[in-house]
């Protein structure tokens, strides 16, 4: 298996909903990212869990809160979010931080 | 911190053509630097890199070259097909002594026409 599995593909929410993002790997891969696409842009870093630590999160709002249950899941956890949060949200995993990275399709997220 | 700047932001070919893109960075520490796909609807996917230790990296239809000096690098895609359309970013990062995660460029949005 040479893919990362990211659900829902799509998702709309209102500004007071509770929804999360999954992403699934079974590369062996070891550092999980979490990336945030706006159209027509480049991906903006997230979050970062290496080992299943969180390594670094890139300022981001509280609204977003990150998961990792295991070594292939990752999970994105939102909660009261802006219509300005409307983007792809891309996982991404790699062997170690400093290898090249597999991402996902995304899941297309819409704030009402 | 590192600065990618990726030119052009569109090129347009024939099928069949050559299509050049290219990227600079800043950092002289920075020693890796991948190049990734994204085709409409989908995420990006890596399709060839290059370590700082080599001028020159190919696979089938596309080649990357590195000049270290000039801090430079280059997507070289030969015999263009309509399936090459997407979007290309390159990045740069290091491998050593300070932070791993790449910075990507802003992107080349590639159309080969029929």
């Amino acid at each position: 298996d040479t893919e990362v599995t990211q659900t829902p593909k799509h998702l709309v929410m209102g500004m007071t909903n509770k929804k999360s993002l999954k992403c699934e790997q079974h590369m062996g891969h070891r550092a999980m990212y979490w990336y945030k696409q706006k159209a027509k842009k480049p991906p903006e870093l997230m979050f970062v869990y290496s080992y299943e630590k969180l390594s670094i999160n890139e300022s981001v709002p509280s609204r977003f809160s990150p998961e990792c249950p295991n070594s292939s899941l990752l999970n994105l956890h939102l909660h009261a979010l802006q219509p300005e949060d409307s983007a792809l949200y891309l996982c991404a995993s790699s062997q170690d931080p400093r290898a090249g990275y597999t991402f996902g399709s995304g899941t297309r997220l819409t704030v009402v | 911190g590192e600065n990618v700047e990726q030119h052009p932001s569109t090129l347009s070919v024939q099928e069949g053509d050559s299509a050049v893109i290219k990227c600079t960075y800043s950092d002289s520490a920075s020693n890796y630097f991948p190049w990734y796909k994204q085709e409409l609807g989908k995420g990006p996917q890596l399709i060839i890199d290059i370590r700082s230790n080599v001028g020159e990296k190919k696979d089938q239809r596309i080649a990357v070259t590195l000049n270290k000096t000039a801090k430079h690098f280059s997507l070289h895609i030969t015999e263009t097909q309509p399936e090459d359309s997407a979007v290309y970013f390159c990045a740069a990062s290091r491998t050593s002594g300070g932070s791993y995660i790449p910075t990507f460029g802003r992107g080349t949005s590639l159309i080969v026409h029929p």
